[in-house]
């Protein structure tokens, strides 16, 4: 299964920018890249995917490397309410269904 | 919509006991899973359904079980429970026909068998 390494945790102070990141050498050409975070007692939630080109949302950017070995999640106005676990993924597909392979993540911690 | 309801929210078990965990969704969604999450951990794919009828196995379905007779539901059957089967429960479901498909979570089940 491809892996990602991300590092354990981040601090940040609020209402400044979080750039998380997240290596993937091992990635093949049809792998997307998936991040996910996970608030206190919560289940996970989808925050952003890409392939190739960098992606906007309301919730964050994903800058992708051009050789796609690594990634950047950005937030760019912390708050309080972003202290979570991010986790970055690359789906496998398996039984015709694509699977999310979960690594611990970083945790991300926003200081007031 | 309630999105990925699960039931029930803590429980505690005696090592022998059985027990399901439910797991709803209204969202029409074909794909569901079964995660489970032990401390510090980042989340474990138990089973997974394609469809109503179609069930398979993920990375830890030893000691677990699962049926989908509907669309809606995916319960997780626990027999002789464990020790080792204490940890936090997440039920996700997610349309099949985006690709790549964006998984919806439930609010999980903490389980803890003594």
């Amino acid at each position: 299964d491809a892996k990602t390494t991300q590092p354990n945790s981040m601090e940040s102070n609020e209402e400044e920018p979080v750039h998380l990141p997240c290596n993937h050498s091992t990635i093949s050409g049809t792998d997307y890249i998936h991040w996910y975070r996970q608030l206190p007692s919560q289940g996970p939630e989808y925050v952003i995917h890409g392939l190739t080109s960098n992606v906007n949302n309301r919730m964050a950017s994903l800058a992708i490397a051009e050789d796609r070995k690594s990634s950047t999640l950005i937030l760019h106005r912390a708050t309080l309410r972003d202290a979570a676990v991010y986790y970055c993924i690359l789906t496998i597909t398996q039984g015709g269904s694509e699977k999310l392979v979960f690594g611990k993540g970083t945790k991300l911690t926003v200081n007031p | 919509n309630a999105g990925v309801t699960q039931t029930p929210k803590f429980r505690i078990l005696k090592i022998g006991q059985s027990m399901t965990l439910q797991c709803t969704q209204d969202m029409n969604h074909n794909y569901m899973y079964w995660y489970r999450q032990d401390p510090g951990m980042g989340l474990k794919l138990i089973y997974y359904s394609v469809g109503a009828g179609i069930t398979d196995k993920g990375e830890v379905p030893n000691g677990y079980n699962v049926s989908r007779s509907t669309t809606e539901d995916f319960p997780l059957r626990l027999e002789l429970a464990a020790p080792s089967q204490t940890s936090v429960y997440f039920c996700a479901s997610s349309h099949d026909y985006l690709s790549p498909n964006e998984q919806f979570f439930g609010p999980g089940t903490r389980l803890t068998v003594l």
